[in-house]
């Protein structure tokens, strides 16, 4: 099936700093979804891109797909503590939509 | 509304020993289900899906087992633990229907086995 590698596997930032995490595919993708998780916490669904190049914004969280179709991107801007957890993009594949997701991107953010 | 529920938060099981974790799911029916695994500071592993009453779809071979006996009930099960079966197990569901698959996730079972 279908796979998306997610990098960096870690990120530490000072608070206030921007953070960048990013989800490739060697596939066209029919769209993506964004999920966080916190420490100790499930994932929590955050978002989904279904168009090409399409951009969604939520506070200080933006989110790309690109024109391909093959990679997106998550980006914080002037992170704070409570951005702290683990980011997993999720690509749906079979056509029982089966979520499968990234490694995910950890996130520490030092105050 | 919809939720998810499942059960027990944490669990030290023994080597050997049998396993059975459940989840339930209410304010919905015919939901899509599943099992993920996630060991210490991983990805999510996709385990099982279950798209219907009985219909289970196993995606890695392994020492477990997973049943639906209802149509929103999952049921993860072991004969005998494996020390590699430990980890944070995440039952989850997302709706039969195309165009709106976002997942919800319960709040997941850590095992540890000794």
């Amino acid at each position: 099936g279908q796979q998306v590698m997610q990098i960096p596997q870690y990120q530490h930032v000072q608070e206030g700093e921007d953070f960048t995490t990013y989800c490739n595919s060697s596939t066209t993708l029919s769209n993506i979804q964004w999920y966080k998780q916190r420490p100790g916490g499930h994932p929590v669904f955050l978002i989904q891109l279904v168009k090409s190049g399409e951009v969604k914004k939520q506070k200080r969280l933006t989110f790309q797909f690109g024109e391909a179709k093959k990679n997106s991107s998550l980006h914080i801007t002037a992170t704070q503590t409570t951005d702290v957890g683990t980011y997993f993009c999720a690509i749906l594949s079979g056509g029982s939509y089966i979520p499968t997701f990234g490694r995910g991107t950890s996130l520490i953010v030092h105050p | 509304s919809q939720t998810i529920h499942q059960w027990p938060a944490t669990l030290v099981q023994p080597v050997g020993s049998p396993l059975s974790l459940e989840c339930t799911v209410e304010g919905t029916s015919n939901p899509n289900l599943y099992w993920y695994r996630q060991a210490a500071g991983r990805g999510l592993q996709l385990l099982f899906y279950s798209v219907g009453i009985g219909q289970i779809s196993s995606e890695v071979p392994q020492n477990l087992s997973a049943s639906r006996p209802q149509d929103r009930q999952f049921i993860l099960s072991s004969k005998k633990l494996l020390l590699s079966d430990s980890g944070f197990y995440l039952c989850a569901w997302s709706p039969d229907r195309a165009g709106n698959t976002e997942a919800f996730f319960g709040q997941g079972t850590r095992l540890t086995v000794v």
